[in-house]
């Protein structure tokens, strides 16, 4: 079955440092990639996408690329701010348009 | 500009005493989703509207129904409130149902149950 798999968090960071979270995904065919985040108390803002292998989504400094080979849709963004704190969500839709979400992974900014 | 608008942003019931939650959405999306969030959980989908047809998850309470009278509205009822429902409802809609459709959110409805 369709499933995503996200890296636990939380993860803690200072301003400006580097961010990777992880996200593999098992999936029949070739579904659409998605980042979603959550703000405290609010609902879920699209943060990129990607439909085919080897799409780079991006926004708001944050990348990840759809790679098939490793079935694997990282995020990464260069330079964090103390505004990035959120929950972050990985996210696939399958051939039946469902969306499949990881567990989260909660990330804190310190100044 | 808020393009799916869910009322109220935050709801308590009583145990047992039955609760609507509303979305509406300026899109003129098909496709109207309801999902329940737990604390620190990923979003679960309860069901669909496609259009006018009701899609319910298996595993979907019967505590919990839906109505679409128009294209722009859906709600969702909590029959008999337990207090293993309070949770964030999130409402959802996209395009169609294809894999290639974007699923835009609204703020949630936070219920809780006294």
């Amino acid at each position: 079955g369709n499933s995503v798999t996200q890296m636990e968090g939380p993860v803690t960071l200072s301003e400006e440092a580097f961010l990777t979270i992880n996200c593999t995904y098992t999936a029949t065919g070739y579904p659409s990639l998605f980042w979603y985040v959550q703000y405290p108390g609010e609902g879920l803002q699209l943060l990129l996408k990607a439909t085919k292998a080897d799409d780079k989504g991006s926004n708001k400094g944050f990348e990840a690329t759809y790679r098939k080979e490793t079935t694997s849709f990282h995020l990464e963004k260069g330079s964090v701010q103390v505004s990035d704190s959120a929950v972050y969500f990985c996210a696939l839709r399958n051939q039946g348009g469902k969306l499949i979400f990881g567990q989260g992974t909660e990330l804190s900014v310190k100044p | 500009d808020a393009m799916v608008i869910q009322n109220p942003r935050y709801q308590v019931t009583q145990f047992g005493k039955p609760v609507t939650l509303s979305c509406s959405q300026t899109l003129n999306h098909n496709v109207m989703y309801w999902y329940q969030q737990k604390s620190s959980q990923a979003p679960k989908l309860l069901f669909h509207y496609y259009d006018k047809d009701f899609n319910n998850e298996a595993d979907t309470p019967d505590n919990f129904q839906s109505r679409r009278p128009n294209t722009s509205f859906c709600f969702l009822d909590i029959r008999s409130p337990g207090l293993g429902d309070a949770a964030m409802y999130l409402c959802a809609t996209s395009r169609d149902g294809g894999e290639k459709n974007i699923q835009y959110f609204g703020a949630g409805t936070r219920l809780s149950v006294l």
